[in-house]
């Protein structure tokens, strides 16, 4: 039960996109549609920002998105913020009925 | 308003317990899977366990099989975490997540409350 993969910083300069990449296997990401992202800032809970791979919650702005291709599914922030500094986790269904989180990214704005 | 407030965190030496509950308002706690989840100091989520609305299903994460139970108590929209065998290890803030089963995503967290496991 080991993490799903993603790359332990991004940065980028306010307006510019980025993207985190997050890698599972056919058994997790790969397997089915149910891959969710969550923004957690220092000493605060998760945030949930894209749930089912590509789909936003209401009040998540849509300078945030989300998609799969096979075992890697990415995250996506378009005209990066301030705000937007943060810790940034993609999580995902298993074949054995249980929870995958990735490892982490932390998201720096320059 | 969805909330969900943790408690029964503390200090506890190896091979104590401890016994977490996380107490739900806002919506029909009867309606939903509910979850535990917890982040060691400076470290990544981890997903700790999951239980159906009935309580009839539970899953947990290997390396707490055996020492971890989860369960609920729809008439009081409380869930637990009841933790024996504790080691150094478990040291971790622990939230209480609202699960959505289908499509399977965390969509309410509580604050967290904090587990040290240490002598």
């Amino acid at each position: 039960q080991s993490a799903l993969t993603q790359p332990a910083s991004v940065s980028g300069s306010p307006g510019q996109s980025i993207t985190i990449s997050c890698t599972g296997t056919s058994s997790d990401v790969g397997g089915y549609n149910y891959v969710s992202w969550y923004q957690q800032h220092p000493g605060k809970a998760p945030k949930l920002m894209i749930y089912e791979v590509s789909n936003r919650p209401s009040g998540v702005s849509n300078r945030f998105s989300g998609s799969k291709s096979g075992n890697t599914a990415s995250l996506t922030i378009s005209g990066l913020q301030a705000e937007d500094e943060a810790d940034y986790y993609c999580s995902s269904y298993t074949s054995s009925s249980t929870s995958r989180f990735g490892t982490g990214t932390k998201v720096t704005v320059l | 308003e969805v909330q969900l407030v943790e408690s029964g965190g503390g200090l506890v030496q190896p091979g104590g317990s401890l016994r977490l509950s996380c107490a739900a308002s806002g919506f029909t706690f009867s309606s939903y899977w509910m979850s535990w989840v917890r982040q060691a100091p400076g470290k990544g989520l981890e997903w700790v366990a999951n239980i159906k609305q009935d309580g009839s299903e539970k899953y947990y994460v290997d390396s707490v099989k055996g020492r971890f139970t989860i369960s609920r108590d729809n008439a009081k929209n409380s869930l637990y975490l009841q933790m024996n065998s504790l080691r150094a290890e478990d040291t971790a803030v622990y939230y209480c997540a609202r699960l959505v089963w289908e499509p399977y995503y965390f969509d309410y967290w509580g604050q967290g409350t904090l587990v040290t496991v240490s002598s």
